[in-house]
């Protein structure tokens, strides 16, 4: 079966220090992947989407960039946090076609 | 307009009741339709896919109204456990299946 990994769970920034949140999923190929922010109280943003290794989608303007290494790893990244950055970040993934996507855990991001 | 709406409740019902939200959506071209549940400071989980003839799973049903542009979900005998936020999810017609767009959610509060 599929499983999707987050982490780390929890993360307390200072503003301007450079972030990386990493995500793997397993037991699936060619997955859709994605990024999204949720703040307090608020809905799902999409930050990022990937279709494939090295294509990257970003969905809103901002100092956050995504990356795609491999397949099944998605990578979060900023070289200077905002103290608007706070959230909730999610990955998810998702089969071709019309299929539903699966979060991780989420990793709950806090700057100081 | 917004491309998915949602009352943000909450609904507050007895145990034992039954509940329904509606969810709409901005294009007649959307195609795949899901509802998640997303308890407190996690994740969203699917709940359950919305087919065009209607689905059920247990206690809860799922309708999808494409005349009038909406889904549906109905919760039969409401439990406790139900307390949670759910969310209207709707793929972006026009972008492939690559992106969904998320209602900021339904609070459901089951009282004992």
């Amino acid at each position: 079966s599929q499983t999707i990994h987050q982490w780390p769970a929890t993360l307390v920034q200072p503003v301007g220090s450079p972030l990386s949140l990493e995500c793997t999923v397993e037991g699936t190929s060619n997955p859709n992947l994605y990024w999204y922010r949720q703040a307090a109280g608020r809905g799902l943003q999409l930050l990022f989407y990937s279709v494939g290794i090295g294509q990257i989608s970003s969905e809103v303007p901002q100092n956050l960039s995504a990356s795609r290494p491999q397949d099944r790893q998605f990578i979060l990244s900023s070289k200077k946090l905002l103290l608007s950055d706070s959230g909730f970040y999610l990955c998810a993934w998702s089969d071709r076609g019309h299929q539903p996507q699966h979060f991780g855990d989420g990793t709950r991001l806090s700057i100081l | 307009r917004k491309e998915v709406e949602q009352d943000p409740g909450p609904f507050n019902v007895p145990e034992g009741a039954t509940v329904a939200f509606n969810c709409t959506y901005s294009n007649s071209a959307s195609q795949s339709f899901f509802w998640y549940r997303q308890d407190c400071r996690k994740e969203p989980k699917l709940l359950m896919s919305v087919y065009s003839s209607g689905n059920e799973d247990g206690r809860f049903t799922a309708q999808l109204n494409r005349a009038s542009q909406y889904i549906s979900l109905l919760i039969r005998d409401s439990k406790l456990s139900d307390s949670a936020t759910y969310l209207c999810v709707v793929n972006k017609a026009g972008a492939g299946t690559y992106k969904y767009i998320f209602g900021t959610g339904t609070r459901l509060k089951v009282l004992a």
